[in-house]
């Protein structure tokens, strides 16, 4: 069975960092994309950031670009996001998601249960 | 930037309506559109890829379709399992953005 599982999510300062692991099973992580979508507390869908199969073509959403940093060890079955800087609007439900297809990275098949990560002083 | 856009935002409908959502495109996208439902405290879930192609295991009452930068998701004969929020999303590789959502719920 394909299966996402996030950990990390916390209660942290603003100005503070946190990173975010996935764990994958059930496939063969390296030959998907994978990203990190959020939604904030009452809100739509954001997606936040990807990384190809490989791990060698990253991008990010505006919103973060600078501040976040995604990476994945396919040796471990992992995906992660390193998030420095954080605001209050970077308060969300972060949920890891897997590509569809080895094709195209954008559109998701699979999805965490998500992890909570709430900004506040 | 591409804006995604729905209608309605909110729905109230029966079970066994046919209930029909609209996205639009600020710009051409061609296919590259995908369906979600989510429910409260849930993650999302892929009901359909490509403007019109029903993801596995999705009842086949779900169906979508495009017409230039308008897109559709329609459910036929609404089941109780049905009342949620969906979401629309272009994808073009990397470029990814959601609509703002559409909620379902029971008239």
């Amino acid at each position: 069975e394909v299966q996402l599982l996030e950990s990390g999510g916390d209660l942290v300062q603003p100005g503070g960092s946190l990173r975010l692991s996935c764990a994958v099973s059930g496939f063969t992580s390296r030959m998907y994309g994978m990203s990190w979508v959020r939604q904030a507390p009452g809100k739509g869908l954001e997606w936040v950031s990807g990384i190809s199969g490989s791990g060698g073509d990253t991008h990010y959403a505006d919103s973060v670009k600078g501040r976040f940093t995604i990476s994945r060890d396919n040796s471990k079955n992992m995906l992660y996001l390193q998030m420095s800087s954080l605001r209050a609007e970077d308060t969300a439900v972060y949920y890891c998601a897997k590509a569809r297809s080895s094709s195209s990275d954008g559109c998701f098949d699979v999805w965490g249960q998500g992890t909570m990560v709430t900004v506040s002083s | 930037d591409i804006q995604m856009t729905q209608s309605p935002s909110n729905l109230s409908a029966s079970v066994g309506d046919r209930v029909t959502i609209t996205c639009r495109a600020s710009q051409t996208i061609r296919s590259w559109l995908a369906w979600y439902q989510q429910k409260p405290g849930k993650a999302p879930k892929l009901l359909i890829y490509r403007a019109s192609y029903l993801e596995s295991g999705v009842p086949s009452r779900f169906s979508g379709s495009e017409s230039g930068t308008e897109f559709t998701l329609t459910i036929n004969s609404l089941q109780p399992d049905d009342f949620a929020t969906y979401y629309c999303q272009h994808y073009d590789n990397y470029y990814i953005t959601f609509g703002p959502g559409t909620k379902v719920d029971i008239k």
